[in-house]
Parts: C-alpha cells; sequence; structure tokens
C-alpha cells in the first residue's frame, strides 16, 4: 500500500517570497508522485510529477520539486510567491499498475499582500 | 483546461435517493476514474474504468456504482443516499499505457444530500 503525508495543514507566506510545502511519502514500490492544485471552488490541476526519471521536476507556473528516496520525501518549492498561488495543494502517490491515486489531506497556502 | 467534463455542476437530493453523475473524457483518453472529496479532506478513490469494465475500486460500499462508454465517457451511480455522501465528485481521465498514467480531473459535482 502507498501513502502521503503533507507535512504543514496549513502554510502563510507573503508575496515575493520563497514557498516551501512538505510531503512524505511511503511505497512498497517505486512510486511515482505527483503534485496537484486545487483553487475554490475548481477541480484540480496538475503541478508536477515524478516518474523516475529526474530527480528534481520542474512544472508549471515557477513551481519544482525534488525526489529523496533516502528521506522519502517529496517537497514542493517555488523561489517567489504570488497571490494567485493562494490554494490547497495535495501531494499524490501512485505505483506501477495499480492506477489509483492515493492524495495527502492537503496544504492550504495563504498568501500576504 | 483539462478537456475533462462533468455534468451537473451541482445537485440537492434527499436521503434514499438515488443520483447519476456524468463525465466526459479528454480526447484520446481511454480511462476514467472517479473520486470522492468531503469538505476540508483529499480526494478519495472510488474506482476505475478501462475499456468499459472496472479496473480497480476503492474502499466504497456496493451502492456506488459507475458505467464507462464505448467513447470512454462515464456515470458514477449512487444508491440510497446517505447524508455522508455529500461531497464533491471529481472525474479524472487518463490514457492508459505501460507503467503509471497521468490523471487529469474535470471541475467536479457538489452533490448536498439533505
Amino acid at each position: 500500500a502507498q501513502s502521503v503525508t503533507q507535512l504543514d495543514s496549513h502554510v502563510s507566506v507573503s508575496e515575493g517570497t520563497p514557498v516551501l510545502l512538505r510531503c512524505n511519502y511511503s511505497s512498497s514500490y517505486s512510486p511515482s508522485l505527483f503534485w496537484y492544485v486545487q483553487h475554490p471552488n475548481k477541480g484540480l490541476q496538475l503541478l508536477l510529477k515524478y516518474t523516475s526519471a529526474a530527480t528534481l521536476v520542474k512544472g508549471i507556473n515557477g513551481f519544482e520539486a525534488e525526489f529523496k528516496k533516502s528521506e522519502t520525501s517529496f517537497h514542493l518549492t517555488k523561489p517567489s510567491a504570488h497571490m494567485s498561488d493562494a490554494a490547497e495543494y495535495f501531494c499524490v502517490v501512485s505505483v506501477k499498475n495499480d492506477y489509483k491515486l492515493s492524495f495527502g489531506a492537503g496544504t492550504t497556502v495563504t498568501v500576504r499582500a | 483546461e483539462t478537456g475533462v467534463t462533468q455534468s451537473p455542476t451541482h445537485l440537492i437530493k434527499t436521503r434514499g435517493q438515488q443520483v447519476t453523475l456524468r463525465c466526459s473524457s479528454q480526447s484520446g483518453h481511454n480511462t476514467v476514474s472517479w473520486y470522492q472529496q468531503a469538505l476540508g479532506q483529499g480526494p478519495q478513490f472510488i474506482f476505475q474504468y478501462y475499456r468499459e469494465e472496472e479496473n480497480g475500486r476503492g474502499n466504497f460500499p456496493p451502492r456506488f456504482s459507475g458505467l464507462q462508454f464505448p467513447n470512454y465517457s462515464s456515470e458514477l451511480n449512487v444508491n440510497a443516499l446517505e447524508l455522508d455522501d455529500s461531497a464533491l465528485y471529481l472525474c479524472a481521465s487518463s490514457l492508459r499505457l505501460a507503467g503509471t498514467d497521468t490523471q487529469y480531473f474535470g471541475p467536479g459535482t457538489r452533490l448536498t444530500v439533505l
């Protein structure tokens, strides 16, 4: 079985400062890892994915994440937060040939002007 | 926009009723997955359909059922609605290839059970 733990339920940053969202995963097999974002009253948008290629993954809107097998982590970062980054972020894991996605509980990001 | 559409957008039902939610997958995709997202929680996997057959199911009772049609669109049916079924229901489509497929989500259907 696979699962993810998002270490922060809420992160608050000032506009223009870095954002760090922390995620640890558990998986019996080599995982695929994803970050999705959900804006209020919207569906889920894929930010980026890791599927056993490069460990540093670049996504949309300036986000990137680094896969660290030794730490079983897949933290999401952005160098400079924008007001439009205020949303709910989900870390997600799946494994080969088990096509369901397992979601973390989510991290709410607020951006202060 | 992902090209995945869902209908209706919102729905209000009463306990004991039945509901059908619909999903049209992104062009070129052959797999549809359904998720339930309760308020303040992450989405939970309900089931997945591939080539018109159920291909994996989460921890949901049999009153949750589905269909996939030859054009890869899908329906989620819930019988004997309970108050706890109130949630956002998300559909995701993907192209099944070797290994893990990437799922693209629709905007969801907000179901309220009174």
